[in-house]
């Protein structure tokens, strides 16, 4: 799996749009990127992934560069509840599904 | 959605004793199942893929003999911490992936993770 670079934290005000970056520059044509969040002490959530084509659902959207080297998450209208660590992933969708963690974006949201 | 269930989602236990984690896919079969750790303040480390009906792939660096996983049926999956020790004070968690969720096939559900002290 392709290796991911995110800023270890970022501060948004809440209200505001949350943009978090992720770099994968060695990333295959056949990896996906993935997007999970892990609220304190909980299990990690799944928020959004994407190969191509920029995604949106009803948590997030995710843009990917055309070159496919580096994403954004977005989240368009940052709460408090959004403080977590936001994680990256980049891999291929095999049958297994086995995810490597880097150390993620700490996110805080504040008043 | 699909939904994970860890089961203790804490324990306490004394050294030299062994420790046993369940996971759960509630609504859904999982052939293959990941078993995390997590120390404080840092990422997920995987430990091994728990495959049903057969053994384990571990990571390298985790010792097979003391991380026993069982993966006897298609919704459950055991972790057994064999003599602990408090170095093995830890976040487990695990996840699974719904093969039958259509678009969301590709996702990896997690579960809320069992936080063992070693004392």
């Amino acid at each position: 799996d392709a290796k991911t670079t995110q800023p270890p934290s970022m501060d948004c005000a809440e209200g505001r749009a949350a943009n978090l970056p992720c770099n994968h520059s060695t990333i295959s044509g056949n990896e996906y990127v993935y997007w999970y969040r892990q609220i304190h002490s909980q299990g990690p959530q799944y928020i959004i992934h994407g190969l191509k084509n920029n995604e949106t659902n009803e948590m997030a959207s995710l843009i990917i560069t055309e070159d496919r080297k580096s994403s954004t998450l977005i989240l368009p209208h940052a709460t408090l509840r959004d403080t977590a660590v936001y994680y990256c992933i980049v891999r291929v969708d095999t049958n297994a599904g086995k995810s490597t963690f880097g150390d993620g974006t700490t996110l805080t949201v504040k008043p | 959605g699909a939904v994970v269930s860890q089961h203790p989602s804490w324990v306490i236990c004394k050294s030299g004793t062994s420790v046993k984690i369940e996971c759960r896919s509630l609504d859904f079969q999982a052939t293959t199942m990941f078993w995390y750790r997590q120390f404080p303040k840092q990422s997920l480390m995987l430990m091994a893929t728990s495959n049903e009906g057969s053994k384990a792939t571990y990571e390298q660096g985790v010792e097979k003999d003391k991380f026993l996983i069982n993966h006897a049926s298609l919704t459950l999956s055991t972790l057994t911490v064999t003599s602990a020790h408090p170095e093995d004070s830890s976040f487990y968690i695990c996840s699974a992936r719904d093969l039958g969720a259509g678009s969301g096939a590709n996702v990896l559900t997690f579960g809320a993770g069992s936080r063992l002290t070693v004392l």
